[in-house]
């Protein structure tokens, strides 16, 4: 039983490159969700999934697109990576809203 | 909007010692209340949760956190500290009407010193 996993686990970035962050989940959950985590910020919300086929922004999402390409699977696109970006990325997934979120491992980014 | 304020960036203590690490929330309507941690290098995992019911919850490594509305905080406690709760505490919340939308305070970070 995997839970979250995420890939890359690490990767580094010129400015106005383009890459996609990918995320599954084996525990047969309905919402998903994309944070980044910056020092002194805690975790802010990029995107969310309530559901498969329905996507939601979060706090943060300019410069961001995600797909929730079926229920497993939920991916975060940057198609003009900026500086601003550098950060670690935590996907998450919960069986609903209200309960417990699962956090895969992170990706670490660097945009140069 | 909701808002969550942890008033603590850092709290050394020493092991065996109780700690405390507060947290404060701004909502107008009913929210979910929840404590994570975030051990070194590591995604966060739940320690507990509130969603209704006993104001007391208890959660896992012998951590307890107290809702309480009218002061509008959940703070989050343990009698005694071992080196191994060193990590990262967010206290996060949820409105009721949109649960998925999970907003996190800026952290507390825990060093327990022998």
């Amino acid at each position: 039983n995997a839970g979250v996993t995420q890939t890359p686990k690490f990767q580094v970035l010129k400015t106005g490159q383009s890459m996609t962050l990918q995320c599954a989940q084996d525990m047969n959950h309905n919402s998903m969700y994309w944070y980044r985590q910056d020092p002194g910020m805690g975790l802010r919300l990029i995107y969310y999934s309530a559901s498969e086929g329905t996507t939601d922004k979060g706090e943060v999402p300019n410069g961001y697109n995600v797909s929730r390409l079926n229920k497993r699977e939920f991916s975060l696109r940057l198609e003009s990576a900026a500086p601003s970006q550098t950060s670690v990325y935590f996907c998450a997934s919960s069986l609903i809203g209200r309960e417990t979120q699962y956090f895969g491992p992170g990706t670490r980014l660097l945009v140069l | 909007a909701q808002s969550v304020t942890q008033l603590d960036s850092q709290v050394p203590v020493f092991e065996e010692a109780p700690v405390e690490l507060r947290c404060n929330y701004s909502s107008s309507v009913s929210v979910y209340l929840f404590w994570y941690v975030q051990y070194p290098n590591q995604g966060l995992q739940l320690l507990l949760k509130y969603l209704s019911g006993s104001t007391l919850v208890k959660g896992i490594n012998g951590f307890e956190a107290e809702f309480n509305k009218s002061q509008t905080s959940f703070h989050l406690r343990k009698p005694s500290v071992h080196i191994s709760d060193t990590a990262e505490y967010f206290c996060a919340v949820s409105l009721q009407y949109n649960t998925d939308k999970l907003i996190f305070g800026t952290g507390t970070r825990l060093q327990v010193f022998p």
